[in-house]
């Protein structure tokens, strides 16, 4: 089975420009997760989407927004970038075969890495 | 108080030494644990899950969870230097999951 892919895997903007980062899950799993990696913050959830609704939210302003297509294709958007969303950006994906995504396990793709100039 | 506690390291060991890796919760909703490695530019691979308390070995690595201490972790035995990497847990109650901020191995030949 092929892995979680994310496009592009690097991307540069400026301050004030928007973004779409584009993330296609393993056949056949259900959620798609996107998480910011940061050396000083780690990694931080941002949103889950399963079956085209977001069913979890992290604790990151409205500029950072996402969707998920009837295919389980996701993509997050970032409007007016700031320096400090520079980061590198995963998506992860699961089956979402448990009940209350209990057992789920994710399996992340290898990033998109934005740098905010 | 972070949900999930993880010392960052870095954790320096010569080659074949036993690693141990571990991280504390005070979430006692966390019913799954996971531990994930990272390599350097890379997206975190899972390496093990387990939902009880307990051991559970694949190869040379061991995970333990200790649910009434809300403390899990994770062994590497004859540790190589391809081990060398960042080592995250990750705890799941829910729809919600919580990493640590994980702990930088050194792997020495």
């Amino acid at each position: 089975k092929a892995g979680v892919t994310q496009t592009p895997r690097y991307l540069i903007k400026t301050r004030g420009q928007q973004v779409t980062l584009s993330c296609s899950p393993i056949s056949g799993h259900r959620s798609v997760s996107w998480y910011q990696q940061t050396p000083g913050q780690g990694l931080q959830f941002l949103f889950e989407y399963f079956s085209e609704t977001q069913r979890n939210k992290g604790n990151f302003p409205g500029r950072f927004s996402g969707r998920q297509f009837s295919n389980s294709r996701s993509e997050m958007n970032v409007s007016t970038l700031e320096l400090g969303d520079s980061a590198l950006y995963l998506c992860a994906s699961s089956p979402a075969k448990g009940l209350a995504g209990v057992g789920d396990t994710q399996y992340f793709g290898p990033g998109t890495r934005l740098t905010v100039l | 108080q972070k949900e999930v506690e993880q010392d960052p390291g870095p954790l320096s060991v010569p080659e074949g030494a036993i690693v141990s890796l571990n991280c504390t919760y005070s979430n006692s909703a966390f019913q799954y644990f996971m531990w994930y490695r990272q390599y350097s530019r890379k997206g975190p691979e899972l390496l093990m899950y387990t939902y009880s308390s307990g051991n559970k070995e694949d190869g040379r690595f061991t995970a333990q969870v200790d649910k009434s201490s809300k403390y899990i972790s994770l062994f590497i035995r004859d540790s190589q230097p391809s081990d060398s990497a960042t080592y995250l847990c990750a705890m799941r109650g829910g729809f919600k999951t919580i990493f640590g901020a994980g702990t930088r191995l050194f792997v020495k030949a």
